[in-house]
């Protein structure tokens, strides 16, 4: 019953590093998202797509970069790790055709990829 | 700039109370509010929503407030269980598909 899948569920990484956070979704919903969580700062926002090759900035998209090649998957890369990049990176799907009871635009996550850059 | 706040980082109850969890945003232009819920090393999962249009909205054992005079919400959860202990996210969206997420309250419910 895995929706969202993220390929890794830990990672640790050296400063300078170049990463790749994978996520998969099988509910063939239009939009992705990659969220990052820290404590005391909820979820924050880094790059959102609604559609194949298309990608938008977030409210935090320094430092990253993503890739839409297929409808199904989005990955999040980080050019150059650094240790403030250390976190709980979340991706999420949705769709306009899948809303919840009241109408809104509800987000299935994954379990989320902790990563730590040393 | 923080659109949503969630001024509580944390809240205690006892099984069986009423658990009260607020949120309170600044734009105007949110058309839903959404709740999730977060369990550790999970990823968050959704719970209930309401329009902006509504100031109501009912799940089982899940209430959710909108006051929008007010642009504050809460989440009541009657009666408070040991396994609602969990985080609780406040989101918000626009038309354009977007959420804005509160900073989360941690919910123990003690037996």
């Amino acid at each position: 019953d895995v929706k969202v899948t993220q390929s890794s569920r830990y990672l640790v990484k050296r400063t300078g590093e170049k990463v790749f956070l994978e996520c998969v979704q099988d509910m063939d919903h239009e939009n992705m998202f990659w969220y990052r969580q820290d404590p005391g700062l909820g979820l924050r926002l880094i790059y959102f797509s609604y559609d194949v090759k298309m990608k938008e900035k977030g409210d935090i998209p320094e430092g990253y970069s993503v890739s839409r090649e297929k409808k199904e998957r989005f990955s999040l890369i980080l050019e150059s790790a650094s240790t403030n990049q250390t976190s709980m990176y979340l991706c999420a799907s949705s769709s306009p055709r899948d809303r919840g009871g009241s109408g809104a635009n509800v987000l299935t996550f994954g379990a989320g990829s902790r990563l730590t850059v040393l | 700039d923080q659109q949503v706040k969630q001024n509580s980082p944390s809240l205690s109850v006892q099984e069986g109370r009423i658990s009260i969890l607020n949120c309170d945003y600044t734009n105007s232009m949110f058309d839903y509010f959404l709740w999730y819920k977060k369990y550790p090393a999970e990823g968050p999962t959704f719970l209930i929503s309401i329009s902006s249009i509504k100031d109501k909205n009912e799940d089982g054992r899940f209430t959710v407030f909108l006051n929008k005079s007010a642009k504050h919400l809460s989440l009541h959860i009657v009666p408070s269980q040991p396994g609602d202990s969990a985080v609780y996210f406040c989101a918000a969206t626009t038309n354009a598909g977007k959420s804005t997420f509160g900073d989360g309250t941690t919910l123990t419910v003690k037996p």
